[in-house]
């Protein structure tokens, strides 16, 4: 089994202040796991992925995340948000050789000016 | 282009009316699988396929139906909807074990 816990439905910074998107995850086995990014009225864009590689995962947009095993967390962070980023987010896990995908309910992040 | 394509994009139609939602990839992918996305819920997974002619239940796939008869089609069916089903609907494909790719969404209105 897996899951996928956001811990804030809702997240609200500055302009030019750091975002942190907090996401804990549960699974029997060595997950994947991914962060996508859901602007207004529009589709899913992959953010970054973590496949067991380097723990410490480069996205798009500035963004990275860290995969925590001991913590069984995937924060996902940026130094400076910009108003482009006002956006949903979903934490996403998929476990190796079980191929249901689990999504978190999301975490709507408002920038303010 | 790679793509996911899903029509209709938008449709509105009367409980017990049967209904069909199609997706197509054109980028060879084994994985293809259909969510629904609900305020508040996140995506949920209703069915995922691994490969032609293979089909498995995902989170929520009561009341939906899926073939996979060739690999770039995944299509969603609905044999009897309900006002419960009204949502946003997204396919999705990838290759095994990789990012998956979203089409543009199906918002569906059963009244």
């Amino acid at each position: 089994a897996q899951s996928v816990t956001q811990l804030d439905s809702h997240v609200s910074v500055s302009e030019g202040t750091p975002v942190l998107l907090r996401c804990n995850y549960s699974s029997s086995y060595s997950p994947s796991l991914f962060w996508y990014v859901q602007h207004p009225n529009k589709g899913l864009q992959l953010l970054l992925k973590y496949t067991s590689a380097a723990t410490l995962v480069k996205g798009i947009n500035g963004f990275e995340a860290e995969f925590k095993k001991s913590e069984t967390s995937f924060h996902l962070t940026k130094p400076s948000a910009h108003m482009s980023d006002a956006a949903e987010y979903f934490c996403v896990v998929k476990t190796g050789g079980y191929q249901k995908v689990t999504f978190g309910i999301g975490t709507k992040l408002q920038v303010i000016p | 282009e790679a793509q996911v394509t899903q029509n209709p994009r938008y449709l509105i139609t009367v409980t017990g009316k049967k209904l069909t939602v199609t997706c197509s990839q054109n980028m060879n992918h084994e994985y293809m699988s259909w969510y629904r996305q609900d305020p508040g819920l996140g995506l949920r997974q209703i069915y995922y396929s691994m490969n032609v002619e293979v089909t498995d239940k995902g989170d929520v796939p009561e009341g939906y139906k899926v073939s996979r008869k060739e690999k770039r089609n995944f299509p969603l069916i609905l044999e009897s909807p309900s006002p419960n089903q009204t949502s946003l609907y997204f396919c999705a494909s990838s290759f095994t074990g990789r990012q998956q790719y979203f089409g543009p969404g199906t918002r569906l209105t059963v009244t």
